[in-house]
């Protein structure tokens, strides 16, 4: 399966501070990447999707203001998280979409505390 | 409206008895299934994908079936071990939706010894 990394793994902002969270491709060009996000005990969302050299396309009810998606290159896809809040704070992962059909291969995550 | 749903939160298996988690859908143009393994505080791990065109695919250990009359899909795990113990996910997807993955609420599974 593909390698994708994070980083940070985890990070501890104040509130009202932006944070940057990389995800990597390391081993496939990724035209398209997707960003996720896991609150306590619940499932993963999807929060957009991220397109190499063009916007992304975030999901109903996800502020493309607040959270910054670039897709600078075919390995790497940025999601800042603008004047961060505690009601922010979450469990934000990344995957990448390859291999045999829609099978999707995420990183490790990055825990994001508000405070 | 969940499209994807897991209706059991947890099921305890005792270690070599088989694991049976269970996934119900709702939208009939899914046509790929997808099981993913989680620990905390890590992302989540592809197991498991099974095709419409299918109803059953084995590896190794685990085996996804899917009914698509019922719209219901179950992953097993024999024999299980304790190392399987974690959060399962199960998530559709349709050709018709650009690879996006609808995941369902997860079952924990917590194998014994």
């Amino acid at each position: 399966g593909a390698v994708v990394s994070q980083h940070p793994s985890w990070v501890i902002c104040k509130s009202g501070t932006s944070v940057k969270i990389e995800c990597r491709s390391l081993d496939f060009q990724a035209t398209t990447m997707f960003w996720y996000r896991q609150f306590p005990k619940q499932s993963l969302m999807l929060m957009a999707t991220s397109n190499e050299g063009s916007k992304a396309t975030y999901e109903q009810g996800v502020e493309k203001d607040k959270f910054l998606i670039n897709h600078a290159s075919l390995t790497l896809s940025t999601l800042t998280v603008t004047s961060a809040h505690p009601e922010d704070s979450s469990f934000y992962i990344c995957s990448v979409n390859r291999g045999a059909k829609d099978t999707q291969y995420f990183g490790p995550g990055t825990r994001l505390t508000v405070l | 409206d969940q499209q994807v749903k897991q209706n059991s939160p947890s099921l305890s298996v005792q270690e070599g008895r088989i694991s049976i988690l269970n996934c119900d859908y709702t939208n009939s143009m899914f046509d790929y299934f997808l099981w993913y393994k989680k620990y905390p505080a890590e992302g989540p791990t592809f197991l498991i994908s099974i095709s419409s065109i299918k109803d059953k695919n084995e590896d190794g250990r685990f085996t996804v079936f899917l009914n698509k009359s019922a719209k219901h899909l179950s992953l097993h795990i024999v024999p299980s071990q304790p190392g399987d113990s974690a959060v399962y996910f199960c998530a559709a997807s349709s050709s018709n939706a650009g690879n996006m993955l609808t995941f369902g609420g997860g079952t924990r599974l917590m194998v014994k010894p």
